[in-house]
């Protein structure tokens, strides 16, 4: 079975600074990954996802993912954070079909004036 | 874009009955979720759907069941609410053809009092 460990339940960042939410993965082969952001009394909204190809992959609102196979990692970074950044930030794992599909507990992110 | 809904955003239930909460997607995706979210638990999932008439027991299916009569329809059900079935409930979709993404509905929170 696939697991997700999202590294920090709370991260707090100053507005302009650098966002980093990390994930990291356990997968015997190689995953489809993704993050979701979820704005309070919403559901969730896909960021950005890894399929194949590019390991670098952008998303929505600036932020962007790093795929590293060797560190079984895919950290989200923004290089300057928002105000309206602040949400719950949730790293996913999944197998080619969608059944499988794993998800990280969340890293809540608060941006500070 | 594809579109999941669910029927309510807030419902307000008292102990022992029997809750219903509909989800509906509109891109004839194969696979359907619901997950309950609670906070610093992440996403928990409850059941799936890959099929209609299908069902797989996720993580914590004890307390409900689910239908799926039609492939755009998914049916979460509570025989006998209990309050430690308050929380958040959210409905995914997803297509075997799309790498596994799931698309989110704006969720359900459910009161049981």
């Amino acid at each position: 079975a696939q697991s997700v460990t999202q590294l920090g339940s709370h991260v707090s960042v100053s507005e302009g600074a650098l966002v980093l939410l990390r994930c990291n993965y356990s997968s015997s082969v190689p995953p489809y990954l993704f993050w979701y952001v979820q704005y309070p009394n919403q559901g969730l909204q896909l960021l950005l996802k890894y399929t194949t190809g590019a390991t670098l992959v952008k998303g929505i609102n600036g932020f962007e993912a790093e795929f590293k196979k060797s560190e079984t990692s895919f950290h989200l970074t923004k290089p300057s954070a928002h105000m309206s950044d602040a949400a719950e930030y949730f790293c996913a794992v999944s197998d080619q079909t969608g059944n499988q599909f794993y998800f990280g507990t969340g890293t809540s992110l608060t941006v500070i004036p | 874009d594809v579109k999941v809904t669910q029927s309510s955003r807030y419902l307000v239930k008292r102990t022992g009955e029997k809750v219903f909460l509909e989800c509906v997607q509109d891109m004839d995706h194969e696979n359907m979720f619901w997950y309950r979210q609670d906070p610093g638990l992440g996403l928990r999932l409850i059941y799936f759907s890959y099929d209609v008439k299908m069902k797989e027991k996720g993580d914590i299916p004890e307390g409900y069941s689910v239908s799926r009569e039609k492939k755009e329809r998914f049916s979460l059900i509570l025989e006998s609410a209990s309050t430690n079935q308050t929380s958040m409930y959210l409905c995914a979709s997803s297509s075997i053809w799309s790498g596994g993404e799931q698309y989110f509905g704006p969720g359900t929170r459910l009161t049981v009092t």
